[in-house]
Protein backbone atom coordinates (compact mmCIF):
# COMPACT_ATOMS: atom_id res chain seq x y z
CA UNK A 1 0.00 0.00 0.00
CA UNK A 2 1.15 3.51 -0.83
CA UNK A 3 1.40 6.13 2.37
CA UNK A 4 2.62 8.78 3.77
CA UNK A 5 2.93 8.62 7.99
CA UNK A 6 3.27 12.09 9.53
CA UNK A 7 3.76 11.01 13.54
CA UNK A 8 3.67 14.25 14.90
CA UNK A 9 0.41 16.50 14.81
CA UNK A 10 2.25 19.26 16.28
CA UNK A 11 5.41 20.25 16.82
CA UNK A 12 6.72 23.30 19.29
CA UNK A 13 10.21 24.74 19.21
CA UNK A 14 11.79 27.84 20.48
CA UNK A 15 13.57 30.20 17.85
CA UNK A 16 16.72 29.19 17.06
CA UNK A 17 15.88 25.68 18.08
CA UNK A 18 16.76 22.88 15.48
CA UNK A 19 13.57 21.57 13.88
CA UNK A 20 13.37 17.75 12.60
CA UNK A 21 9.61 17.13 11.11
CA UNK A 22 9.35 13.64 10.53
CA UNK A 23 8.04 11.50 7.17
CA UNK A 24 7.86 7.96 6.80
CA UNK A 25 6.99 6.49 3.70
CA UNK A 26 5.69 3.04 2.34
CA UNK A 27 5.91 2.25 -1.52
CA UNK A 28 7.22 -0.38 -2.94
CA UNK A 29 8.70 1.13 -6.16
CA UNK A 30 11.20 4.17 -6.52
CA UNK A 31 8.98 7.03 -5.21
CA UNK A 32 9.39 11.04 -5.45
CA UNK A 33 9.44 12.44 -2.24
CA UNK A 34 7.69 16.16 -1.71
CA UNK A 35 7.11 19.02 1.40
CA UNK A 36 4.65 21.47 0.95
CA UNK A 37 3.82 24.21 2.92
CA UNK A 38 0.79 25.89 3.93
CA UNK A 39 1.34 29.25 6.36
CA UNK A 40 -1.87 30.47 7.89
CA UNK A 41 -4.87 31.73 5.57
CA UNK A 42 -2.41 31.11 2.44
CA UNK A 43 -2.26 27.92 -0.29
CA UNK A 44 -0.18 25.01 0.00
CA UNK A 45 2.68 25.49 -1.81
CA UNK A 46 5.90 23.33 -2.16
CA UNK A 47 8.86 23.37 0.03
CA UNK A 48 11.37 21.08 -1.44
CA UNK A 49 11.49 18.03 -3.39
CA UNK A 50 14.15 15.58 -3.15
CA UNK A 51 15.38 15.46 -6.37
CA UNK A 52 16.76 18.85 -6.38
CA UNK A 53 18.61 17.98 -3.66
CA UNK A 54 18.25 22.11 -2.76
CA UNK A 55 17.89 24.35 0.51
CA UNK A 56 14.71 26.13 0.55
CA UNK A 57 14.45 29.08 3.07
CA UNK A 58 17.42 27.06 5.56
CA UNK A 59 15.03 22.99 5.03
CA UNK A 60 16.81 20.24 3.98
CA UNK A 61 14.93 16.95 3.78
CA UNK A 62 17.34 14.26 2.06
CA UNK A 63 15.85 10.60 0.91
CA UNK A 64 16.64 7.85 3.14
CA UNK A 65 15.63 4.59 0.83
CA UNK A 66 16.71 2.32 3.89
CA UNK A 67 14.58 3.36 6.70
CA UNK A 68 11.71 4.91 3.85
CA UNK A 69 11.97 8.53 5.88
CA UNK A 70 12.21 12.28 3.85
CA UNK A 71 12.55 13.94 7.01
CA UNK A 72 12.26 17.42 6.54
CA UNK A 73 14.82 20.13 8.92
CA UNK A 74 16.54 23.10 9.66
CA UNK A 75 18.95 24.01 12.35
CA UNK A 76 17.39 27.41 13.41
CA UNK A 77 14.18 27.74 13.67
CA UNK A 78 12.45 31.08 12.98
CA UNK A 79 9.06 32.39 13.62
CA UNK A 80 7.93 32.81 10.48
CA UNK A 81 8.81 29.25 9.79
CA UNK A 82 5.36 28.62 11.41
CA UNK A 83 3.12 26.74 9.67
CA UNK A 84 1.60 23.21 8.53
CA UNK A 85 3.64 21.01 6.81
CA UNK A 86 2.83 18.31 4.51
CA UNK A 87 4.85 15.13 3.34
CA UNK A 88 3.87 14.14 -0.07
CA UNK A 89 4.79 10.89 -2.09
CA UNK A 90 4.42 10.61 -6.29
CA UNK A 91 4.51 7.23 -7.38
CA UNK A 92 7.75 6.87 -9.37
CA UNK A 93 9.32 10.02 -10.99
CA UNK A 94 7.12 13.01 -10.93
CA UNK A 95 5.00 13.87 -14.09
CA UNK A 96 1.34 14.71 -13.23
CA UNK A 97 0.19 11.83 -11.47
CA UNK A 98 -1.61 11.81 -7.86
CA UNK A 99 0.16 12.86 -4.83
CA UNK A 100 -0.27 10.97 -1.64
CA UNK A 101 -0.50 13.23 1.27
CA UNK A 102 0.67 12.42 4.96
CA UNK A 103 -1.73 14.17 7.43
CA UNK A 104 0.34 17.35 8.54
CA UNK A 105 2.58 18.39 10.94
CA UNK A 106 1.75 22.05 12.23
CA UNK A 107 5.11 23.39 13.72
CA UNK A 108 4.82 26.27 15.88
CA UNK A 109 7.85 28.27 16.48
CA UNK A 110 8.01 30.18 19.51
CA UNK A 111 9.58 33.95 20.36
CA UNK B 1 2.78 35.56 -9.73
CA UNK B 2 -0.28 33.63 -11.36
CA UNK B 3 -2.33 31.91 -8.95
CA UNK B 4 -5.09 29.32 -8.81
CA UNK B 5 -8.54 30.99 -8.03
CA UNK B 6 -11.05 28.56 -6.51
CA UNK B 7 -14.50 30.17 -5.82
CA UNK B 8 -16.49 30.40 -3.60
CA UNK B 9 -14.11 30.32 -0.82
CA UNK B 10 -17.05 28.85 0.96
CA UNK B 11 -20.26 26.86 -0.09
CA UNK B 12 -22.91 25.84 2.22
CA UNK B 13 -25.59 23.08 0.96
CA UNK B 14 -28.08 20.94 2.24
CA UNK B 15 -27.97 17.15 1.39
CA UNK B 16 -29.14 15.89 -1.34
CA UNK B 17 -28.12 19.20 -3.31
CA UNK B 18 -26.00 19.95 -6.16
CA UNK B 19 -22.71 21.50 -6.10
CA UNK B 20 -20.51 22.89 -8.78
CA UNK B 21 -16.92 24.54 -7.09
CA UNK B 22 -15.32 26.02 -9.52
CA UNK B 23 -11.52 27.11 -10.48
CA UNK B 24 -9.75 29.28 -12.71
CA UNK B 25 -6.10 27.16 -12.93
CA UNK B 26 -2.81 29.11 -14.60
CA UNK B 27 -3.54 29.75 -18.22
CA UNK B 28 -1.04 28.01 -19.99
CA UNK B 29 -1.07 24.48 -17.63
CA UNK B 30 -2.17 21.63 -18.82
CA UNK B 31 -2.94 19.34 -16.18
CA UNK B 32 -5.82 19.52 -13.73
CA UNK B 33 -6.76 17.89 -10.36
CA UNK B 34 -8.92 18.17 -7.36
CA UNK B 35 -7.96 16.64 -3.78
CA UNK B 36 -10.10 17.02 -0.55
CA UNK B 37 -9.48 17.28 2.63
CA UNK B 38 -11.80 16.14 5.19
CA UNK B 39 -11.34 18.52 8.61
CA UNK B 40 -8.54 16.87 10.94
CA UNK B 41 -7.94 14.45 7.93
CA UNK B 42 -5.06 13.93 4.86
CA UNK B 43 -5.29 15.92 1.59
CA UNK B 44 -6.65 12.91 -0.17
CA UNK B 45 -6.40 12.76 -4.53
CA UNK B 46 -9.79 13.01 -6.11
CA UNK B 47 -9.37 13.32 -9.59
CA UNK B 48 -6.52 14.36 -12.51
CA UNK B 49 -7.50 15.87 -15.84
CA UNK B 50 -5.44 15.96 -19.35
CA UNK B 51 -6.29 16.60 -22.56
CA UNK B 52 -9.80 16.68 -21.77
CA UNK B 53 -10.80 13.77 -20.10
CA UNK B 54 -9.97 11.74 -16.72
CA UNK B 55 -6.23 10.71 -16.26
CA UNK B 56 -6.59 9.22 -13.28
CA UNK B 57 -9.34 9.02 -10.39
CA UNK B 58 -9.47 7.36 -7.02
CA UNK B 59 -12.03 5.51 -5.29
CA UNK B 60 -13.94 8.54 -3.57
CA UNK B 61 -14.66 9.97 -6.85
CA UNK B 62 -17.60 7.91 -7.80
CA UNK B 63 -20.50 8.54 -9.72
CA UNK B 64 -21.70 11.46 -7.84
CA UNK B 65 -19.13 13.11 -8.77
CA UNK B 66 -18.05 14.95 -12.47
CA UNK B 67 -15.32 17.09 -13.52
CA UNK B 68 -15.93 19.40 -16.65
CA UNK B 69 -13.62 21.94 -18.54
CA UNK B 70 -16.16 23.91 -20.39
CA UNK B 71 -13.90 26.41 -21.70
CA UNK B 72 -10.57 27.34 -22.33
CA UNK B 73 -9.93 28.63 -18.90
CA UNK B 74 -12.49 27.15 -16.06
CA UNK B 75 -12.82 23.61 -14.48
CA UNK B 76 -15.21 22.74 -12.52
CA UNK B 77 -15.82 19.57 -9.69
CA UNK B 78 -19.68 18.94 -9.42
CA UNK B 79 -21.03 16.88 -6.65
CA UNK B 80 -24.37 15.72 -7.96
CA UNK B 81 -26.32 15.08 -4.47
CA UNK B 82 -24.24 15.74 -2.02
CA UNK B 83 -23.98 13.67 1.56
CA UNK B 84 -22.65 15.03 4.98
CA UNK B 85 -20.01 13.38 4.16
CA UNK B 86 -18.46 15.11 1.73
CA UNK B 87 -18.17 18.26 3.79
CA UNK B 88 -14.71 19.46 3.45
CA UNK B 89 -11.88 21.71 2.16
CA UNK B 90 -12.10 20.87 -1.67
CA UNK B 91 -8.38 22.11 -3.26
CA UNK B 92 -8.25 22.61 -7.12
CA UNK B 93 -4.51 22.37 -8.40
CA UNK B 94 -3.20 22.65 -12.04
CA UNK B 95 0.96 22.13 -14.01
CA UNK B 96 2.43 22.65 -16.63
CA UNK B 97 4.81 20.57 -18.57
CA UNK B 98 7.25 17.35 -17.62
CA UNK B 99 8.06 17.60 -13.92
CA UNK B 100 6.93 21.01 -13.21
CA UNK B 101 5.09 21.35 -9.60
CA UNK B 102 1.68 21.04 -8.70
CA UNK B 103 0.34 24.81 -7.96
CA UNK B 104 -2.91 25.13 -5.75
CA UNK B 105 -5.82 27.17 -5.41
CA UNK B 106 -6.84 28.29 -1.75
CA UNK B 107 -9.43 26.24 -1.54
CA UNK B 108 -13.00 26.07 -1.61
CA UNK B 109 -15.19 24.96 2.00
CA UNK B 110 -17.72 22.94 1.36
CA UNK B 111 -20.18 22.23 4.27
CA UNK B 112 -23.20 19.95 3.37
CA UNK B 113 -25.97 19.79 6.42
Amino acid sequence: AQRVTQPEKLLSVFKGAPVELKCNYSYSGSPELFWYVQYSRQRLQLLLRHISRESIKGFTADLNKGETSFHLKKPFAQEEDSAMYYCALSPGVWQGGKLIFGQGTELSVKP
Amino acid sequence: EPEVTQTPSHQVTQMGQEVILRCVPISNHLYFYWYRQILGQKVEFLVSFYNNEISEKSEIFDDQFSVERPDGSNFTLKIRSTKLEDSAMYFCASKGRGASPLHFGNGTRLTVT
